[in-house]
């Protein structure tokens, strides 16, 4: 079946612009998962949901960064005001409940520039 | 807060070595431990997740282990090909569900 897919693959934004980035769970998952990885570095989390609540949103850096899950399916990550600093890799990650045993299957990510 | 480290960060070997890649975690209450490749520009693919009462996993070539109570995990991989060339990374998940991962090793296997 269809593994997590991420739109778009890249994205080059200016400074100060707004940006959302979307990704698609494998089908039936509840759980879904927002992770930034820096170049060199492993991804680092952001926001966990459970359906459609942020079950855990402790990892988002400021309140520039929102997350939305309104239907329990996609989600987008939005970014407003970017920074120099918010480019990296933005991966997504779903799970089947969410339960501790659970396995996390990754999308291809979004890259992420800003100039 | 939980912290994962991996050595070495890069690593060369020719074709055909048997080789070990150490993972070490600093908070031993864990619920899992799952090994990953990455490979340049893309995501990352699952290859081992151990659960925390297991000590090992096998697939095909490569094996991991768990030592929980000493914070260490290590991934072998046998008789390595040049397919194998990629960023291994590994990562626990405790009591939140969000997964702490290391830095990852760079490993090139030489033809």
């Amino acid at each position: 079946g269809a593994g997590v897919s991420q739109t778009p693959s890249n994205k080059v934004t200016e400074k100060g612009k707004y940006v959302e980035l979307r990704c698609d769970p494998i089908s039936g998952h509840t759980a879904l998962y927002w992770y930034r990885q820096s170049l060199g570095q492993g991804p680092e989390f952001l926001i966990y949901f459970q359906g459609t609540g942020a079950a855990d949103d402790s990892g988002l850096p400021n309140d520039r960064f929102f997350a939305v899950r309104p239907e329990g399916s996609v989600s987008t990550l939005k970014i407003q005001r970017t920074e120099r600093g918010d480019s990296a890799v933005y991966l997504c990650a779903s799970s089947s409940q969410g339960a501790s045993s659970d396995t996390q299957y990754f999308g291809p990510g979004t890259r992420l520039t800003v100039l | 807060k939980q912290e994962v480290t991996q050595i070495p960060a890069a690593l060369s070997v020719p074709e055909g070595e048997n080789l070990v890649l150490n993972c070490s975690f600093t908070d031993s209450a864990i619920y899992n431990l799952q090994w990953f490749r990455q490979d340049p520009g893309k995501g990352l693919t699952s290859l081992l997740l151990i659960q925390s009462s297991q000590r090992e996993q096998t697939s095909g070539r490569l094996n991991a282990s768990l030592d929980k109570s000493s914070g260490r995990s290590t991934l072998y991989i046998a008789a390595s090909q040049p397919g194998d060339s990629a960023t291994y990374l590994c990562a626990v998940k405790g009591s939140a569900r969000q997964l702490t991962f290391g830095s990852g090793t760079q490993l090139t296997v030489l033809p």
